[in-house]
């Protein structure tokens, strides 16, 4: 089956501007994760959304936000864009809420650049 | 709150070498603990887990035995081929207000070389 999808998958910004990334789970699953990588940070984790409800939310400031659709479909939108939000942005989907127990199945990332 | 210390690399092995990456953790409760990892140009994908301590994951001739009284979680191969190279994620799932998210470690890069 089909796996996770994210597009665009490259993109350049200027700072101020705003930026939708989009991500499609795996068929039948109902949680998306997202994460953040940069070299300098690594991976970060942003938020977890199931049943599109948020469950858990990262240590990052209000700019960065995001919603999931009844087909489970998820977006996450940067406002202001600063010149440290260039990074990797990963979506992940599981069929279950939280990790702990499930396997997380990530896409191939939206590699953003702030100008 | 959780944290996840990988050994610092690249590490650069020749094929058929034996591979050791190290993994310590630090968490409250009964984390799960995970190996990730992201060939070029690849999103992650799971290598190998452990849900408590004790467990042996394993996967691919990977092996990691999750140690709670080391709080480690090292990964080893014990012949690695050019087709390993990529960069290895150590990452923990825990509990508490953390449940439902992956803490990962900074990423260690393989190289095998023929």
């Amino acid at each position: 089956k089909a796996g996770v999808t994210q597009t665009p998958r490259y993109l350049i910004k200027t700072r101020g501007q705003q930026v939708t990334l989009s991500c499609s789970p795996i068929s039948g699953h109902r949680s998306v994760s997202w994460y953040q990588q940069t070299p300098g940070q690594g991976l970060q984790f942003l938020f977890e959304y199931f049943s599109e409800t948020q469950r858990n939310k990262g240590n990052f400031p209000g700019r960065f936000s995001g919603r999931q659709f009844s087909n489970s479909r998820s977006e996450m939108n940067v406002s202001t864009l600063e010149l440290g939000d260039s990074a990797l942005y990963l979506c992940a989907s599981s069929s279950a809420p939280g990790a702990k127990t499930g396997e997380l199945f990530f896409g191939e990332g939206s590699r953003l650049t702030v100008l | 709150g959780d944290s996840v210390t990988q050994m610092e690399g690249p590490v650069t092995l020749s094929e058929e070498a034996f591979l050791t990456i190290n993994c310590t953790y630090t968490a409250t409760g009964y984390p799960s603990l995970f190996w990730y990892v992201q060939y070029p140009g690849e999103g992650l994908q799971l290598l190998l887990k452990a849900t408590k301590a004790d467990d042996k994951g394993s996967n691919k001739g990977f092996e990691a035995t999750y140690r709670k009284e080391t709080t480690s979680f090292h990964l080893e191969k014990g012949s690695v081929q050019v087709s390993d190279s990529a960069v290895y994620f150590c990452a923990l799932s825990g509990s508490g207000t953390s449940y439902g998210k992956l803490t990962f470690g900074q990423g260690t890069i393989l190289t095998v070389h023929p």
